[in-house]
């Protein structure tokens, strides 16, 4: 099976940079996804990475160490409106090519 | 291009009474999912569709929970009888593809899932 850790809670300042991180386990590995949901919201694709490294999209970027099974998501120039939860989720390398969610860190920006 | 739609938004249903959500995913999008995610967690996979056929239906609790695609385009969720703990959100996601590939000059992108606004479903 897999298993996904990352913090629950996060908060920072507007304009600040955060990083929040993701460990996991599982049988099989494909790729690292993270996704946005707002409260009351549909999860939002974020980034994906399937092979070592930074990927980066805008004030967004996302970085994934196959050998350690880490990845984070790294925020810049934090905005009010990135205050949501932030999923990162596995996809195994096997037949079942859907998603594992992690339990999610809910991001609080203040002003 | 529109979103995925799905219906009802809200439901509130007494325990053992039965239920159905209704999903129509993005156009050509061939991989269906449904997700239930309880207040606090991360969505969790009830059932995945390649076209009409089932992928992966491992974590569907089966001996209450159904789902179908017949057409291989829209899709429902049934519950019955519901309990208690099947109180959550219910969200429909869905992909261009079930693994990454190039096809006619195209990368699809398996790994993008689109979300709808999901129902929120109370068992009371």
């Amino acid at each position: 099976g897999q298993s996904l850790e990352q913090p629950s809670e996060v908060t920072a300042v507007e304009g600040a940079i955060v990083q929040i991180n993701c460990t996991y386990q599982t049988s099989g590995f494909y790729g690292l996804s993270w996704y946005q949901q707002h409260d009351g919201g549909a999860p939002t694709f974020l980034s994906y990475n399937a092979l070592d490294g930074l990927e980066e999209t805008g004030r967004f970027s996302s970085f994934l160490s196959r050998s350690d099974s880490y990845g984070y998501l790294l925020l810049q120039e934090l905005q009010m409106k990135d205050s949501a939860s932030y999923f990162c989720a596995v996809r195994a390398d096997t037949g079942r090519r859907a998603l594992t969610f992690g339990s999610g860190t809910r991001l609080q920006v203040q002003p | 291009e529109a979103g995925v739609a799905q219906s009802p938004r809200y439901k509130i249903i007494e325990k053992r009474q039965s239920v159905a959500f209704w999903c129509n995913p993005i156009s050509g999008h061939a991989t269906l999912y449904w997700y239930q995610q309880i207040l606090g967690q991360g969505p969790k996979l009830l059932i995945q569709f390649q076209n009409n056929g089932v992928v992966d239906d491992s974590q569907l609790p089966k001996d209450r929970f159904s789902a179908e695609r017949l057409k291989g385009v829209d899709s429902t969720l049934k519950i019955q009888p519901a309990k208690l703990e099947d109180s959550a959100v219910y969200l429909c996601a869905s992909s261009l593809s079930l693994v990454d590939r190039w096809t006619s000059g195209r990368f699809l992108k398996a790994y993008e899932q689109y979300f709808g606004p999901g129902t929120r479903l109370t068992v009371t």
